[in-house]
Formats: C-alpha cells, structure tokens, sequence
C-alpha cells in the first residue's frame, strides 16, 4: 500500500516562531488533506490540497504531486496551534479512503 | 464545528464483551468511514459505508461490523472485544464515496477494553 511520512516526528516552538512540517508519499494521490488533531482527539480539517497553494490566515500549504510531497507552513505560531497535524492521502487507483501518515507533534510554548 | 457527531464519548468495556458505537453525518452527506487510531499512531480505516451498502473495508477481522441507516446515521460494531482494541474510534463523513471528496471527522469515542 501507499506509504505516507511526515517530518519531523517532534517540533518545539517558540510563540511568534514560524514553522514547516512536510509529508511525503510513495505513489500518486487525487486527495490529500491535512489535518490538526487537538487534545481532545477531533480531527480539524485545514486543508483539501491534492495539488497546488493554499492559504488560510497564518496557515498555508503547497503540494507538488509530481514529486509527492506536500508541506504545511505556520506562520507566527500560538499556543492553540499545539498538537498533532497529520497528512492524509488518497492514492489515485485503488480504494477510496486515506491513507494517513504519524504525524508531527507541535509544541508551542509562550 | 463539522456537523459530525459520535457517542459516546467514553467507553470502558472488558475483553470478550460487545460494542456498538454511533455517528451521525454530516448534513447532506452519504458516505460514512470509521477509522481506529492506537495512541500515538495515525488513524487507520476500517471501513466505509455509502447508502446503506458496505463500500470497502481495511485489514480488519469480521468481528468489526458495521450498519448505515436510511438517514445516513451509523455504526460500527465490535464483537469479542480484545485488549487490543482500546484505541479512539474516529467516524468521517463525506458527500460521495469518491476518494476525491473531503472527508470530515467526528470529535470521536475513546474505547478502553480491561
């Protein structure tokens, strides 16, 4: 199956600090989304992205399919952006749900 | 706020008992998946229901069933439960079954098997 990793496993930031987390796949997608997991457990979609930029306040992201990876940029990050972001793909034959990476464990701290 | 919502929120059971946990869609979607994350690993699919029919499905045993109802509501059943299966059971929503469509998840039920 499709193997999908995401680097780094950890981050520790400062507040105000910006950030890149990246994700890598093995095998071309038709849907990657990228998600933050907060501690209680709900997943929050940030971002439907199979291809091309996308911007959502101080959140952006860019996924070039040809290479297979996608990375999430942070920009002046807060306390409330602690947690677990994951990527998750859709290989584009096969069966239809996602496929997700480990995560990256974001710490903010003031 | 995804208009997703599963119960119960928290559930302790013993090993070889049964379970059944709940889901409700999203408004206007038919398509629901459950998915079971282990702590510290990333979501995993078990299968996926569309109006009603089972629409494919994960390296899960058969002890892990499933219903959609009419309403698009679900849930997902589990049988003999093993110490393993203490995990977060995620429920997602989305408008089709293709695998292009957004899937949207619920807050989830936390599952402890003593």
């Amino acid at each position: 199956g499709i193997q999908v990793e995401q680097s780094p496993p950890d981050l520790i930031l400062q507040e105000g600090a910006n950030s890149t987390l990246r994700c890598n796949f093995s095998d071309s997608v038709n849907n990657l989304q990228w998600f933050h997991q907060n501690p209680w457990g709900q997943l929050i979609n940030l971002f439907y992205i199979p291809s091309g930029t996308k911007q959502n306040g101080r959140l952006s992201a860019t996924t070039v399919a040809t290479e297979r990876y996608s990375l999430l940029y942070i920009s002046s990050s807060q306390t409330t952006d602690s947690g677990v972001y994951f990527c998750a793909v859709r290989p584009s034959t096969g069966a239809n749900n996602l496929f997700f990476g480990t995560g990256t464990r974001l710490t903010v701290i003031p | 706020e995804t208009g997703v919502t599963q119960s119960p929120t928290h559930l302790i059971k013993t090993r070889g008992q049964q379970v059944t946990l709940r889901c409700s869609s999203q408004s206007g979607h038919n398509t629901v998946s459950w998915y079971q994350q282990a702590l510290g690993q990333g979501p995993q699919f078990i299968f996926q229901y569309y109006r009603e029919e089972e629409n494919g499905r994960g390296n899960f045993p058969p002890r892990f069933s499933g219903l959609q109802f009419p309403n698009y509501s679900s849930e997902l059943n589990v049988n003999a439960l093993e110490l393993d299966d203490s995990a977060l059971y995620l429920c997602a929503s989305s408008l089709g079954p293709a695998g292009t469509d957004t899937q949207y998840f619920g807050p989830g039920t936390r599952l402890t098997v003593l």
